[in-house]
């Protein structure tokens, strides 16, 4: 069964404080693997598509990164408007529906 | 260029009431999809329409029905509401089953 693990549930950073956050999924013949960005009551703001291991996206502080079993949020020098869930979800095999996982909660205290 | 709008923001129901949801996808896309999102948790797949048709289906009961219209707009219905059914009910629409999708700002569904 397709799954998706994202690691930590939440982290506190103190601005300027560079960390990851980590997704690790399980799915048959990956076809795409999305990050989004989430802010309390609103619908997930899209980030990065990577579709084969060893690519990367880059957007302002923000990078992901693939493997062929997991994906990194790489945030460098985060600010406190970086504050957000950040959610993970894979679309794999014959299937169209978007797998999640639960989200990182991102607290970055100035 | 909007994106996916959503209606009505907020709902208030009462168990066994019916509820419909809309959605009007981001310009040249032609799939919606809806998921629920309860509290602290990841959006669940509900179901994916194209070309008029519901083209897959999570996990859901028959309760949840819907629709997509000629111009792609879409309708969530949840009959026989559920204390349970509270949730953000995101319409998401990509151009296609391989692509990004995109998210609407949601409708917050509260059951009494």
């Amino acid at each position: 069964e397709d799954q998706v693990t994202q690691s930590p549930e939440a982290l506190r950073l103190q601005e300027g404080e560079s960390s990851s956050l980590n997704c690790s999924y399980t799915v048959s013949g990956l076809r795409g693997l999305f990050w989004y960005r989430q802010d309390p009551g609103k619908g997930p703001e899209f980030l990065f598509t990577l579709y084969s291991a060893g690519e990367e996206k880059e957007k302002e502080r923000l990078k992901a990164t693939l493997t062929k079993k997991e994906s990194f949020l790489h945030i460098t020098a985060p600010k406190p408007e970086d504050s957000a869930t950040y959610l993970c979800a894979v679309l794999g095999g014959a299937t169209n529906k978007l797998i999640f996982g639960t989200g990182t909660l991102l607290a970055v205290q100035p | 260029d909007a994106g996916v709008t959503q209606s009505p923001t907020h709902l208030i129901k009462t168990r066994g009431q019916q509820v419909t949801l809309r959605c009007s996808p981001k310009s040249g896309h032609d799939t919606v999809s809806w998921y629920q999102q309860a509290l602290g948790q990841g959006p669940q797949f509900i179901f994916q329409y194209y070309e008029e048709e519901e083209r897959q289906r999570g996990n859901f009961p028959d309760r949840f029905s819907g629709h997509q219209f000629p111009n792609y707009s879409s309708e969530l219905n949840v009959n026989a509401l559920l204390l349970g059914d509270s949730a953000l009910y995101l319409c998401a629409s990509s151009p296609d089953a391989n692509n990004e999708q995109f998210f609407g700002p949601g409708t917050r569904l509260t059951v009494l």
